[in-house]
């Protein structure tokens, strides 16, 4: 089955615990990206990927990482977490860039920050 | 499920009836725009997408109208039911390297059985 897969799906941290999020997809997707979903503020991209090696910049990356060494995985690494980092996050890949084909959205992963 | 409706305008409806979804986007250079549907604990899925060089399309049960004039995009749902029940959202890319889309705050339709 085709899918973008995150883990973890929920997940409580403290203040400056580092930790990642996984995403990986079965669909062979060229670009992949993170968002954050916030009442009242809708989705808004921290980082993207067009291919392997290739990262950028989204609206909100202040406090994210990420890489991509592999076409499948693109995962999402929150060096020091801080209570404003409290959000929903998903995971989405498209086999073209963002604009020029559907995007594949993963579960979300729910991330508690105390 | 997760609280992504808070603070959202909310269309109720009555099963059967036809809804429809109404965002304007920002970018008069957008010209690509998708509908995406989120279900209670769900991330978004794809519903039905539209170029700029097109005004209507069709999907099943669902209908995507653009009008550039004033930026502003529709969603008609014919025949609502309460699977519908969701939280939706429009999208827009303005094209570019960066392949951004860049999304609505969302609409939730709540269908009454």
């Amino acid at each position: 089955e085709a899918q973008v897969t995150q883990n973890p799906r929920y997940l409580i941290t403290v203040t400056g615990k580092k930790l990642t999020v996984t995403c990986s997809q079965n669909m062979n997707h060229e670009y992949m990206s993170w968002y954050r979903q916030d009442p009242g503020l809708g989705l808004r991209q921290i980082y993207y990927s067009m291919n392997v090696e290739v990262t950028d910049k989204g609206d909100v990356p202040e406090g994210y990482k990420v890489s991509r060494k592999e076409k499948r995985n693109f995962p999402l690494i929150l060096e020091s977490p801080s209570p404003n980092q409290t959000s929903l996050y998903f995971c989405a890949s498209s086999f073209l860039a963002g604009g020029s084909g559907e995007l594949f959205f993963g579960e979300g992963s729910r991330l508690t920050v105390l | 499920g997760e609280s992504v409706g808070l603070h959202l305008p909310t269309l109720s409806v009555q099963e059967g009836d036809n809804s429809i979804i109404n965002c304007a986007y920002s970018n008069s250079a957008s010209d690509y725009f998708i509908w995406y549907k989120q279900e209670s604990g769900k991330g978004p899925q794809f519903i039905i997408d539209i170029r700029s060089n097109m005004d209507k399309r069709q999907g099943q049960r669902v209908t995507v109208l653009l009008n550039k004039t004033v930026k502003h995009l529709s969603l008609q749902i014919a025949a609502t039911q309460p699977g519908d029940s969701a939280v939706y959202f429009c999208a827009e890319n303005s094209g570019g390297s960066q392949g951004n889309l860049i999304f609505g705050k969302g609409t939730k339709l709540s269908v009454k059985p």
